[in-house]
């Protein structure tokens, strides 16, 4: 089944401390992205990438990291410099075609906190 | 600035009864349109796309698109508990691989 995988599913962080959280998708979608959503709120856009490669700042990149070396693999890393990482975060994954008209795919998402 | 706004809610409907949500947008170029299911502490699940004017039905869920009004929204009949949750709406533009997501209506199926 396609689909995409986020891990670990609970994380915590220390003062300090960098931490990475994994996305992977084997739906062959071009373009993935990662939010943040905080209780209560809406979606915030961190980061996103259409191509290996290539990654854009979304409206809330301060104190995070991506990389984007493979299609399959989009990994998000909260640096120190996040001085509140605490919220749910979603790594979605879209179809790029002839339009841009597809809807984004979700994974379970990560639930990060620190200690 | 795209917006995309939603009742916050909640809006609590007894089982059995028709939810309606609502969705307005404010960039008239939009072209696609997205409802999503988010249970607490769960991810957003699609649940419909509208891309033309009229009405999309799909099992309990009806999604209707006015363009010229700036609208869409997601009619949920024979309302279960089990629908209780929030509802995401989110818009499309083409060339935009960012759609823009409203913060989400949260609806109560109340037995």
């Amino acid at each position: 089944d396609g689909g995409i995988t986020q891990s670990p599913k609970y994380l915590f962080r220390k003062e300090g401390q960098n931490v990475t959280l994994s996305c992977e998708q084997n739906l062959n979608h071009d373009a993935m992205y990662w939010y943040r959503q905080d209780p209560g709120q809406g979606l915030r856009l961190i980061y996103y990438s259409q191509i290996v490669n290539d990654f854009q700042k979304g409206d809330i990149a301060e104190g995070y990291s991506v990389s984007r070396e493979k299609k399959e693999s989009f990994p998000l890393t909260v640096t120190s410099a996040q001085k509140n990482p605490t919220a749910f975060y979603l790594c979605a994954s879209m179809r790029v075609g002839a339009n841009s008209n597809q809807p984004q795919h979700f994974g379970d998402g990560t639930r990060l906190s620190i200690l | 600035q795209k917006e995309v706004e939603q009742n916050s809610g909640p809006l609590s409907v007894p089982e059995g009864a028709i939810a309606s949500l609502n969705c307005t947008y404010s960039d008239r170029g939009s072209q696609s349109f997205f409802w999503y299911r988010q249970y607490s502490g769960k991810s957003p699940e699609l649940i419909m796309s509208i891309y033309s004017n009229g009405d999309k039905e799909d099992g309990r869920f009806t999604a209707q698109l006015n363009k010229a009004s700036q609208y869409v929204s997601l009619l949920i009949r024979d309302s279960q508990p089990s629908d209780s949750a929030t509802y995401l709406c989110a818009v499309g533009t083409g060339g935009s691989y960012i759609p823009t997501f409203g913060r989400g209506t949260s609806l109560i199926v109340h037995p």
